[in-house]
């Protein structure tokens, strides 16, 4: 079965480093999301891709914060410095179609700043 | 934007039970209502969805139903079993923007 690839699983970082993960959705998925899931909410839209373009980012904190997905298949998140806020889960996920529509999420990335 | 509003924020049932959780939304532009169910370190999974031209949906034991008049829909298992026992999202989304609600964990005690 299909499913979103994301890595690392876990990450833990001093504030003010620099941190990156890496999505890649499912294959032919044109559409692409980075989600942060703070520990006892829902997932929040950081960024969506159609293909390589942004199409909706304006959820990213762009001071700290950079997505790319430079020939639209696989996707990096980076934030750079790191702070303490920023501990989160943080999961991709993928659609055949733009939404909306069903979205297939990866395991996610939990980040731990210190 | 929108805002979903998801109760209880946990629910506790016994096996054989059923389970109702519900979602409310602001803005009535809203067209799609998907639910996500996750388990303990994986990402949330579909589990069933509804689109805004549809009253009521349902799946073996899940059922769906949306009331566009009152802004609200509803997640219904039936028959509850331990494998149930998850932290499940109801969303509600308008074109590009889909919002999450905080999520119910739902406990099965066999």
């Amino acid at each position: 079965e299909a499913e979103v690839a994301q890595s690392p699983r876990y990450k833990i970082t001093e504030k003010s480093q620099a941190v990156a993960f890496w999505c890649d959705p499912i294959s032919g998925h044109a559409t692409l999301y980075w989600y942060r899931q703070i520990l006892g909410q829902g997932p929040e839209l950081l960024v969506q891709f159609q293909d390589e373009s942004v199409v909706d980012d304006s959820q990213l904190p762009k001071d700290r914060f950079s997505a790319e997905r430079l020939k639209g298949v696989d996707s990096t998140l980076k934030i750079q410095p790191a702070e303490l806020g920023d501990s989160a889960m943080y999961l991709c996920a993928s659609s055949l179609l733009p939404p909306p529509t069903e979205a297939f999420f990866g395991q996610g990335t939990r980040l731990t700043v210190v | 934007g929108e805002n979903v509003e998801q109760h209880p924020s946990t629910l506790s049932v016994q096996e054989g039970d059923s389970a109702v959780i519900k979602c409310t939304y602001s803005d009535s532009a809203s067209n799609y209502f998907p639910w996500y169910k996750q388990e303990l370190g994986k990402g949330p999974q579909l589990i069933i969805d509804i689109r805004s031209n549809v009253g009521e949906k349902k799946d073996q034991r899940i059922a769906v139903t949306l009331n566009k008049t009152a802004k609200h829909f509803s997640l219904h298992i039936t028959e509850t079993q331990p494998e149930d026992s998850a932290v499940y999202f109801c969303a509600a989304s308008i074109d590009n923007d889909m919002r999450f609600g905080a999520g119910t964990r739902l406990t099965v005690k066999p």
